[in-house]
């Protein structure tokens, strides 16, 4: 079963807008991370957040994570067409296991 | 390799036959992942090791699916007598054993069973 489930599904944008994607988890976790994956191959390695963290920045992209809530957003600013992809969140138990969710297709339009 | 490395990229293979999918994890790195991804889904979760031993194996989805890893370094990913629904593809990911570094994926196994 998934741990994070990635909200929205899908997302449509103009270039230079503003995009949030937002997770949820269902357990304690040690660090929440966000990837990214391009034509459905091998997944990169965005940002990292601790548990005892409440934001992050990481040039255009910012991760907040709200333990009590067991929610994390990922904004990212100003976005360009290069940034049309699926982001997925994993969470990190204490197990050291990565768990994904079921990620969100970010379509940037030029 | 600087990267970590799945052999081979694509496999088609005639359901009933068996196959073996590889992993050459990043020099260092003591945990390594197996997921598995359906056309436009999540990553399901397969098996984790650390080291050579696997302390979590309940994402495999039948006896039919193995997995080893020698040496604390390569993995293979074996799965008997293929199904149809066997067709995804194979991700595989290691990083060193404090993941509060991130995970680095390969480019993925292709298998299709016709």
């Amino acid at each position: 079963s998934q741990q994070g489930e990635e909200d929205p599904q899908a997302l449509s944008i103009q270039e230079g807008e503003n995009a949030t994607m937002n997770c949820s988890y269902k357990t304690s976790i040690n660090n929440l991370q966000w990837y990214r994956q391009n034509s459905g191959r091998g997944l990169v390695h965005l940002i990292l957040i601790r548990s005892n963290e409440r934001e992050k920045h990481s040039g255009r992209l910012r991760v907040t994570l709200d333990t009590s809530k067991k929610s994390s957003s990922l904004l990212i600013t100003a976005s360009r067409a290069a940034d049309t992809a699926s982001y997925f969140c994993a969470t990190d138990d204490a197990g050291n296991m990565l768990t994904f969710g079921g990620g969100t297709r970010l379509m940037v339009k030029p | 390799g600087a990267g970590v490395s799945q052999s081979p990229s694509n496999k088609v293979t005639e359901k009933g036959k068996d196959v073996e999918l590889r992993c050459d994890p990043i020099s260092g790195h003591t945990a390594l992942y197996w997921y598995r991804q359906s056309l436009g889904q999540g990553l399901e979760f397969l098996i984790y090791f650390q080291g050579n031993s696997a302390p979590d194996k309940s994402g495999l989805p039948s006896d039919r699916f193995s997995a080893e890893r020698t040496g604390g370094s390569v993995s293979t990913l074996t799965i008997q007598r293929t199904q149809q629904e066997d067709s995804a593809v194979y991700l595989c990911a290691s990083s060193f054993w404090d993941t509060n570094v991130g995970a680095f994926f390969g480019q993925g196994t292709r298998l299709t069973v016709v």
